[in-house]
Parts: C-alpha cells; structure tokens; sequence
C-alpha cells in the first residue's frame, strides 16, 4: 500500500534552533496538508497546498514557521527559532483534489522543544 | 464557517458492548464526511466516509449514516472489542471551503476485557 512518509519520526531540540520536518506525499495526489496535533487544541491546520502551490497557510505563526512544496515528492516544513510551545506531533497528509477523496496521513513528527 | 461537534471522551466500554459516538457538523456548502481512527503513536487512518444524504458507510464492523436533515454523522458499533480502543474523528470536506479537511476535537474510546 501507498503511504505518506514522514521524517523524522522523533525530534528533540534546544528552544533556538532550526527544526526541518520532510514529508513524501503519495505518487499522484496533488493536495497536501501539514496538521499540528496537542492535548489541548487537538488538530490544528497550519497549511494547505494544491499542485505544489500555497492555498491556505493562515493557521500558521507566520513570524517561525514556513512550509515549502521544492517538488512534487517532498513538502517541508521548518520551524525557525523554535520555542517550547511548539512541541507537538507533525501530521502530513495528502490526497486527490475533491471533497470525495479522503487524505492519507503519515506517521507524524513528534518534536520536543526544551 | 464549517465545524465538526463530537461527544466528549472518555468513552469506556467492556468488550461486546454497543458504541455510538455522537457527530454533528456545520457546512456553508454540501460536504463528504469522514470518519478516522488514530491508534497509539500512529497517524490518522480512514475508518469509513459517505459522500451524500443518507448514504451509509461502513467498514470493520463499525457503521455511519449521512443525515442531511439532523445534520450528523454518529458512529456505531454493535460488539466492540478490546483492539477498537482508540481516537476517533469525525471530519468534512467540503468544496465551498477550498476543499480543506475540518476535524472535530476527537472521543477516546477504552474498551476493556
């Protein structure tokens, strides 16, 4: 089965620092998602891209965060400084444009930020 | 805008109870709904979905049926077992909204032996 791949799986880092989190969409969707995941807001959308390009990335800090599509296999998304609020998981899902297609996710990035 | 309601957990159950989980959703637009199962450590995975008005989804036993006029989307189960322990949500995706996926907050669900 296809799947959404996400590296890496556990990241632990000092407040400050860069943090890069990759996601491989599945061969042939054009939408991809990037979801925050916390106890207390439970799923949050920090950005939608269609075809590569940027739709909606309003629930992301704009000051630290930005998510990129370099190309059709890869999505990123960087957190530039990070801070200790932003530990959570990190959701990729993509999917077939259409509001009938569901979206696949990965495994998630866990990221701590001491 | 859209949002999704989902009854508030923990749901604990024995095994071979019934499960229902609650969903009520508002759309400006005619959504698809959706739901998703999130095991321990795991990302989100489709459980089941309906894409119009009385269309019933169903899959590993567990069912939902799209009403259009009480607007929701409730789960069901008629004999859980112990493996079904997990988070589910209930979601929409709806073309009036850029096509985006909306989540409601989530119901754990603990089924013991």
């Amino acid at each position: 089965d296809a799947r959404v791949t996400q590296t890496p799986r556990h990241k632990v880092t000092e407040m400050g620092q860069e943090v890069t989190m990759r996601c491989q969409p599945i061969l042939g969707h054009n939408t991809v998602f990037w979801y925050r995941q916390t106890m207390m807001q439970g799923l949050e959308l920090l950005a939608y891209f269609r075809n590569r390009a940027p739709l909606d990335d309003s629930g992301m800090p704009k000051d630290r965060f930005s998510a990129e599509m370099p190309d059709a296999t890869l999505a990123t998304l960087k957190i530039q400084p990070s801070e200790p609020r932003d530990s959570a998981v990190y959701f990729c899902a993509s999917g077939e444009d259409g509001m009938n297609s569901p979206l696949h996710f990965g495994n998630g990035t866990r990221l701590t930020v001491t | 805008g859209n949002s999704v309601t989902q009854m508030e957990g923990p749901v604990t159950l024995s095994e071979e109870a019934f499960l229902t989980i609650n969903c009520t959703y508002t759309a400006t637009g005619y959504p698809s709904l959706f739901w998703y199962v999130q095991y321990p450590g795991e990302g989100l995975q489709l459980l089941l979905k309906a894409t119009k008005a009385d269309d019933k989804g169903s899959n590993k036993g567990f069912e939902a049926t799209y009403r259009k006029e009480t607007t929701s989307f409730h789960l069901e189960k008629g004999s859980v077992q112990v493996s079904d322990s997990a988070v589910y949500f209930c979601a929409l995706r709806d073309n009036n909204a850029g096509n985006m996926l909306t989540f409601g907050g989530g119901t754990r669900l603990m089924v013991k032996p």
